[in-house]
């Protein structure tokens, strides 16, 4: 049972321009949120969260976009560079919860 | 702040053979994870600590996987006897807390390959 889904397996984008990067759950009592981003041969690294009292949270060219009613959850990656290349894991947890649900991830291409 | 340590970094052996991963958390994180990574797969969760006590080993294959987290700190995950699907990356992960309002920081993993 699949509680964390990313529909996308994939996603390419232009240097420059804006990722966009979805992750839907089933689950309404999730309310903490979570984006990690994970290299070839390196274990996942923690990029942005979000608390579900917000709709919405930013850091630096990272914004993280919670709509609850949908159980949706978005990435907006603005402006992608090479660097950001990477696969993108959704993660949910909550204070009923004592663990993390991860997603299955969406590659994430920047070209030059 | 040093991170979460892991090794072996990878390791091949044959089915039926037996295989032990180790894991040192960052220091004072009272929660320790073993997660399973198939590839094109999520991580998912295996064992969970709380210290020394386990929280959640609901998806552990408690057959062939054990898990020990020794005074609270270090931990291993053994696999005996290994089979050809357990092939996948092992990424031990630590945290303050428990879910709720915190991230978990992860290891570079131990890549198996069983053949």
């Amino acid at each position: 049972d699949q509680q964390v889904k990313q529909n996308s397996p994939s996603l390419s984008v232009q240097e420059g321009r804006i990722s966009i990067l979805n992750c839907d759950y089933t689950n309404s009592m999730f309310d903490y949120f979570l984006w990690y981003k994970k290299y070839p041969a390196e274990g996942p690294t923690f990029l942005i969260s979000i608390s579900s009292i917000k709709d919405k949270n930013e850091d630096g060219r990272f914004t993280v976009f919670l709509n609850k009613s949908a159980k949706h959850l978005s990435l907006h990656i603005v402006p992608s560079q090479p660097g950001d290349s990477a696969v993108y894991f959704c993660a949910a947890s909550g204070s009923n919860f004592n663990k993390f649900y991860f997603g299955s991830g969406t590659k994430l291409n920047v070209k030059p | 702040e040093a991170g979460v340590a892991q090794s072996p970094r990878y390791k091949i052996i044959e089915k039926r053979q037996s295989v032990a991963f180790w894991c040192n958390p960052i220091s004072g994180h009272a929660t320790l994870y073993w997660y399973q990574q198939i590839l094109g797969q999520g991580p998912k969760l295996l064992i969970q600590f709380q210290n020394n006590g386990v929280v959640d080993d609901s998806q552990l294959p408690k057959d062939r996987f054990s898990a020990e987290r020794l005074k609270g700190v270090d931990s291993t995950l053994k696999i005996q006897p290994a089979k050809l699907e357990d092939s996948a990356v092992y990424l031990c992960a630590s945290s303050l807390g428990t879910g709720g309002d915190t991230e978990a920081f992860f290891g570079q993993g131990t890549r198996l390959t069983v053949v």
